[in-house]
């Protein structure tokens, strides 16, 4: 039973550029959230997706957007890259989004670099 | 969101118990106590959680508090493998919010 997989694991941009990761939940799951951990820092909640609509949303711009596709995968996209975004983003998938005793799958991330 | 408060770093030596401490005074009734850690180069991965009474899974003890406001993550033999970045957090009906966690050494 493959666990949620990532794609691509590394990756370069320059800044202004866009740039989208992907993400395909643990089989079986059908909420995806996604976080962003700079260096040294804890991970940071982006956004969740369920029923492919944003759900929740945590303090992040509108540069940042999402996807979710019908049959769970998703994507993130991020348009005019700053310097700051350069980060791990990482992907989780859980079941059920309103549990709060669900447990999260995480991915092993998408390493961004914005030069 | 509820916040919690551990500390930066914590040392171990092989096969010796660790208590790794969790303070959460403004925890509400409904918020679950979750544990994660993060081993290098990977992501975070669950541990255990609990509500009110203490928790046992293969990987862990989780000891709360009578009055929740603290909790005790358990690694009974640390080993090499258990070197890692461990979060507590508080789930009400939220994402996962993580703070800076604390970075557990193993000392063979």
């Amino acid at each position: 039973d493959a666990g949620v997989t990532q794609s691509p694991t590394h990756l370069i941009k320059t800044r202004g550029q866009q740039v989208t990761l992907r993400c395909s939940p643990k089989s079986g799951h059908d909420t995806v959230s996604w976080y962003q951990q700079a260096l040294g820092q804890g991970p940071q909640f982006i956004f969740q997706y369920y029923e492919e609509e944003e759900r929740q949303r945590g303090n992040f711009p509108d540069r940042f957007s999402g996807h979710q596709f019908p049959n769970y995968s998703s994507e993130l996209n991020v348009n005019a890259l700053l310097l700051g975004d350069s980060a791990l983003y990482l992907c989780a998938s859980s079941l059920n989004p309103g549990v709060n005793t669900g447990e999260l799958f995480f991915g092993e991330g998408s390493r961004l670099t914005v030069l | 969101d509820a916040k919690t408060t551990q500390p930066n770093s914590m040392e171990s030596n092989e096969e010796e118990p660790v208590h790794l401490p969790c303070n959460h005074s403004t925890i509400s009734g409904t918020d679950y106590i979750h544990w994660y850690r993060q081993l290098p180069s990977q992501g975070p991965e669950y541990v255990i959680h609990g509500l009110t009474s203490n928790v046992n899974n293969r990987m862990a003890s989780l000891a709360i508090a009578e009055d929740r406001k603290s909790s005790t993550l358990i690694l009974h033999r640390a080993t090499l493998r258990d070197a890692a970045v461990y979060y507590c957090i508080l789930r009400g009906n939220t994402p996962l919010v993580f703070g800076k966690g604390t970075r557990l050494s193993v000392i063979a």
